[in-house]
């Protein structure tokens, strides 16, 4: 499974855009690439997967370039709520294993 | 929204004792999952279980622990002579394609 690298936190004020960078530098042809947002005391929430250019939903967006050696998720006019830890993964989605690193803290002020 | 189950969400035993963790999938998914996560530390993978067996373990998962799929809609996880390093949450995960995790299953050992 390819490893990634994110940035251990982030800090950010409501209403501002907040993007997080993952490098994933060996990913693999079949891999695809997906984001968990995770509140203390619960389990990872699935925000969005992409495979390569954007992919936009109702929550985040991502974007991943031609050479999908990064990825980065946009989150638009965070609020408090968006306090969680984000976590980047990549790998077959068909039945793989998910390898979490530390994530990337989010803390979003007021 | 579909969710995944797990049930209790507090478990508290004696060290030496077994325990059985209980989850309801999502009913059309058809890999299932146990994760671990200590306080504070990450999300660690267990075991995933395809087509009525297992499909892939960590070395965590070692003869102390054992799955199971008793009927068409539960997926046990049980942990025999409990540690006190056992102590941590547990999440089950099912999937079609992302991960969808419930909300986990607190175990206390003492």
């Amino acid at each position: 499974l390819a490893k990634t690298t994110q940035p251990i936190s982030m800090d950010s004020y409501e209403g501002q855009e907040v993007n997080i960078t993952c490098s994933h530098n060996n990913i693999a042809t079949n891999d695809y690439i997906t984001w968990y947002q995770q509140f203390p005391s619960q389990g990872p929430r699935f925000i969005i997967q992409g495979y390569k250019t954007k992919v936009t939903n109702e929550v985040a967006s991502l974007f991943i370039p031609a050479d999908r050696k990064s990825s980065t998720l946009s989150l638009p006019r965070v609020s408090l709520s968006d306090t969680a830890v984000y976590y980047c993964l990549v790998g077959d989605s068909a039945g793989t294993a998910l390898i979490f690193g530390k994530g990337t803290t989010l803390s979003v002020s007021s | 929204e579909p969710e995944v189950t797990q049930t209790p969400s507090h478990q508290v035993t004696q060290m030496g004792q077994e325990v059985i963790l209980r989850c309801v999938p999502i009913s059309n998914h058809l890999y299932f999952y146990w994760y671990r996560q200590i306080l504070g530390q990450k999300v660690e993978f267990l075991v995933s279980f395809y087509n009525n067996e297992i499909s892939e373990k960590s070395e965590i998962f070692d003869d102390q622990f054992s799955v199971e799929r008793p009927d068409g809609s539960n997926f046990t996880l049980k942990i025999r002579s409990t540690k006190l390093e056992d102590s941590a949450m547990y999440f089950c995960a099912s999937t079609l394609g992302g991960q969808t995790f419930g909300s986990g299953t607190r175990l206390t050992v003492v």
